[in-house]
């Protein structure tokens, strides 16, 4: 199985902050990463594909980069709407895996 | 815009039979592929396993002699068994649909817990 590992597990950040969460794969997998958003008690929600590619209506301070082992998410000004928790997804081969989650706090 | 909308009991017993169903509504249910995915409590996600293309099934391997997902595409509901359970199967379990390129998953039920208990 491929391992996704982010980091790091907890960041504390404040409104209007940029963030960036990274995702390392334990064998390369191209672009086929995906990242939710995941608040409590609520289903996680789409928010990129391939990579970088942005699903429709997650707004545009999100963005996706990296390709092989290395990827990141960045929230480019955090509004308090973003403050949950963030996993990345591998798709490159089965069995899908997720990474173990980062969770965005008020700092 | 379609829905998933997982339903179930809430709780089973150790060595019984786990059984989930996902209405799909808003949608045909062989417009797409469907996946089932769970989270324990305070835990990261885990995919179960898939259906596709008329029926073929896969499963994460550390589940597959214990899981089988199924379509009624009379009642748009797709189903997850997973036999023998005990507590390391509890977990909030969600279905999802296949992303349109890819297996990645856009749109997700809003999810359901199931405890193992005695």
């Amino acid at each position: 199985d491929i391992q996704m590992t982010q980091s790091p597990s907890t960041l504390s950040a404040s409104v209007g902050d940029r963030v960036t969460i990274t995702c390392r794969a334990s064998q390369s997998i191209s672009s086929w990463l995906a990242w939710y958003q995941q608040k409590p008690g609520k289903a996680p929600k789409f928010l990129i594909y391939q990579a970088s590619d942005l699903e429709s209506g997650v707004p545009s301070r999100f963005s996706g980069s990296g390709s092989g082992t290395e990827f990141s998410l960045t929230i480019s000004s955090l509004q308090p709407d973003d403050f949950a928790t963030y996993y990345c997804q591998q798709y490159n081969s089965f069995p899908w895996t997720f990474g173990q989650g980062t969770k965005v706090e008020i700092k | 815009q379609v829905q998933l909308q997982e339903s179930g009991p809430g709780l089973v017993k150790p060595s019984e039979t786990l059984s989930l169903t996902c209405t799909v509504s808003g949608g045909s249910i062989t417009s797409s592929y469907w996946s089932w995915i769970r989270q324990p409590p305070g835990k990261g996600l885990e995919w179960i396993g898939s259906m596709f293309d008329s029926g073929s099934t896969f499963y994460n391997p550390s589940l597959t002699s214990r899981v089988a997902i199924f379509v009624d595409t009379s009642k748009n509901q797709v189903s997850l068994r997973v036999s023998s359970v005990t507590a390391a199967d509890t977990a909030v379990y969600y279905c999802a649909r296949r992303g349109v390129t890819s297996w990645f998953f856009d749109n997700w039920g809003q999810g359901t817990l199931v405890t193992v208990s005695s």
